[in-house]
């Protein structure tokens, strides 16, 4: 399996510019989701889904940011617009289960800078 | 509210020598507690996943070890090499059914 693919791995852009990260969960799983990895405040919990649904994105961080999982096999995180505190690596995982028990993998990560 | 907690933030050892590092929670009612890697300006690498009901788990030089009652874990390294150079963080479940929470990580530097 090739794990949990991200993309783009780097992303620039500017102030106000619409954002869309993009994650491939491994074959099977049935729970995803989006981290924020930041110096400041480490890694949070965005939002994620089990069957494809949103369970909890109470850690959304405001109306700009949206998620989708259209299907199993693909999720986008939406940043409309951007704001130069954004800038940080967003983490997509997936798990086999619904909540904690069997562990997550994580992929490489996308490198987002708004200037 | 489970909060997890990694001191040292970072430490520094040279080549060859065990280490251990620290990983204590609030709330001693876990469902499991998982070590994860992190090089720098890369993702995240599972190392160790230890379940409620397990003591420790091992993979060749790492040991992972979990004590509930003291809401303790600890991840030991045998023989350190520089290769061991990383973030480590651990990482547990608010409840059975909820995403996991992360300490802020320990970075750590084997000395050649």
């Amino acid at each position: 399996d090739a794990g949990v693919i991200q993309s783009p791995r780097h992303e620039v852009t500017e102030m106000g510019q619409e954002v869309t990260l993009r994650c491939k969960p491994i074959s099977g799983h049935n729970s995803l989701f989006w981290y924020r990895q930041t110096m400041m405040r480490g890694l949070e919990l965005l939002i994620y889904f089990n069957n494809n649904v949103p369970i909890d994105d109470s850690g959304m961080p405001e109306d700009r940011f949206s998620a989708k999982m259209p299907n199993a096999s693909f999720s986008t995180l939406k940043i409309q617009p951007s704001e130069p505190r954004d800038s940080a690596v967003y983490f997509c995982a997936s798990s086999p289960g619904q909540g904690a028990t069997y562990g997550y993998t994580f992929g490489s990560g996308t490198r987002l800078t708004v200037v | 509210k489970q909060e997890v907690t990694q001191i040292p933030a970072a430490l520094s050892v040279p080549e060859g020598e065990n280490l251990v590092l620290n990983c204590s929670f609030t709330d001693s009612a876990i469902y499991n507690l998982q070590w994860f890697r992190q090089d720098p300006g890369k993702g995240l690498t599972s190392l160790l996943l230890i379940q409620s009901s397990q003591r420790e788990q091992t993979s060749g030089r790492l040991n992972a070890s979990l004590d509930k009652s003291s809401g303790r874990s600890t991840l030991y390294i045998a023989a350190s090499q520089p290769g061991d150079s990383a973030t480590y963080l651990c990482a547990l479940p608010r409840n059975r059914d909820d995403k996991i929470i992360f300490g802020k990580g320990t970075r750590l530097h084997i000395l050649p």
